[in-house]
C-alpha cells in the first residue's frame, strides 16, 4: 500500500514557468518534508512542516514555496524554475523520528 | 557542524559476494541512525534503523552495526544479488530541542554495482 504518494512522477516545465509538485500521505504523520536531490548527491532539505508550522531552511531560495492545506497533503511550488532547479524532489513524512520517503518527482526544466 | 561521511564512494562486486559499507558521523544530539537503499530514480527505502543502545540489526541479507562510542556504523550485505545494485545512504537523526521534529543529516551514499 502506498504510504507517501508523489505526483507526478515526472514533470517537464519551461524555464520561468511556475510548477507545482504534490505529495500526499496515508500515514497521518504530523511532519512533512521536501528535499531536493541532484544527481549523485545527498538529498538537501528545503523545508518542513511540523503540523501547520512551516520551517524554512536558511539556504532555501525564495523561488521555492510550500503549502500544507491539511495533514495529508503538501505542495512544493517553484515560482520561476531555472535550469539549476532540475532535480529529483523527494517528499517525506515522519512521526517520532521515523521517516518515510515518497518515490520522488523528477523535474526537468527546458 | 553535523556531518556524515560514507565510504567507499562507489563499489563494484561480483554477484554472490559479500560487502561492507562504512558510515562515520559527527551528529549531536544523536537520536538514531538509518540505512536507506535508493534505486536510481526512486525515493530512499529504509533498510534498518538503530538507536543509541543498539549494536546490530538485521534485515534479511542486510546487517547494520553501530558503535556509538566511535560514531561509526557499517552495513554488511551478504550473498549479493543483482537487485542490490543501488545507492546506500546513511542518515543520522538529531532531535530538535523542545520540538517533535528531527534534523536529518545525510551521507552522500555509496553507489554499489553488483555484476554477474
Amino acid at each position: 500500500d502506498a504510504m507517501v504518494i508523489q505526483n507526478p512522477r515526472y514533470q517537464v516545465t519551461q524555464f520561468g514557468k511556475p510548477v507545482t509538485l504534490s505529495c500526499s500521505q496515508t500515514l497521518n504523520h504530523n511532519v512533512m518534508y521536501w528535499y531536493q536531490q541532484k544527481s549523485s548527491q545527498a538529498p538537501k532539505l528545503l523545508f518542513h512542516y511540523y503540523d501547520k508550522d512551516f520551517n524554512n531552511e536558511a539556504d532555501t531560495p525564495d523561488n521555492f514555496q510550500s503549502r500544507r492545506p491539511n495533514t495529508s497533503f503538501c505542495f512544493l511550488d517553484i515560482r520561476s524554475p531555472g535550469l539549476g532547479d532540475a532535480a529529483m524532489y523527494l517528499c517525506a513524512t515522519s512521526r517520532l523520528g521515523e521517516q518515510y520517503f515518497g518515490p520522488g518527482t523528477r523535474l526537468t526544466v527546458t | 557542524k553535523n556531518q556524515v561521511e560514507q565510504s567507499p564512494q562507489s563499489l563494484i562486486i561480483l554477484e554472490g559476494k559479500n560487502c561492507t559499507l562504512q558510515c562515520n558521523y559527527t551528529v549531536s544530539p544523536f537520536s538514531n541512525l538509518r540505512w536507506y537503499k535508493q534505486d536510481t530514480g526512486r525515493g530512499p527505502v529504509s533498510l534498518t534503523i538503530m538507536t543509541f543502545s543498539e549494536n546490530t540489526k538485521s534485515n534479511g541479507r542486510y546487517t547494520a552495526t553501530l558503535d556509538a562510542d566511535t560514531k561509526q556504523s557499517s552495513l554488511h550485505i551478504t550473498a549479493s544479488q543483482l537487485s542490490d545494485s543501488a545507492s546506500y545512504i546513511c542518515v543520522v537523526s538529531a532531535r530538535h530541542s523542545g520540538a517533535g521534529s528531527y534534523q536529518l543529516t545525510f551521507g552522500k551514499g555509496t553507489k554499489l554495482s553488483v555484476i554477474p
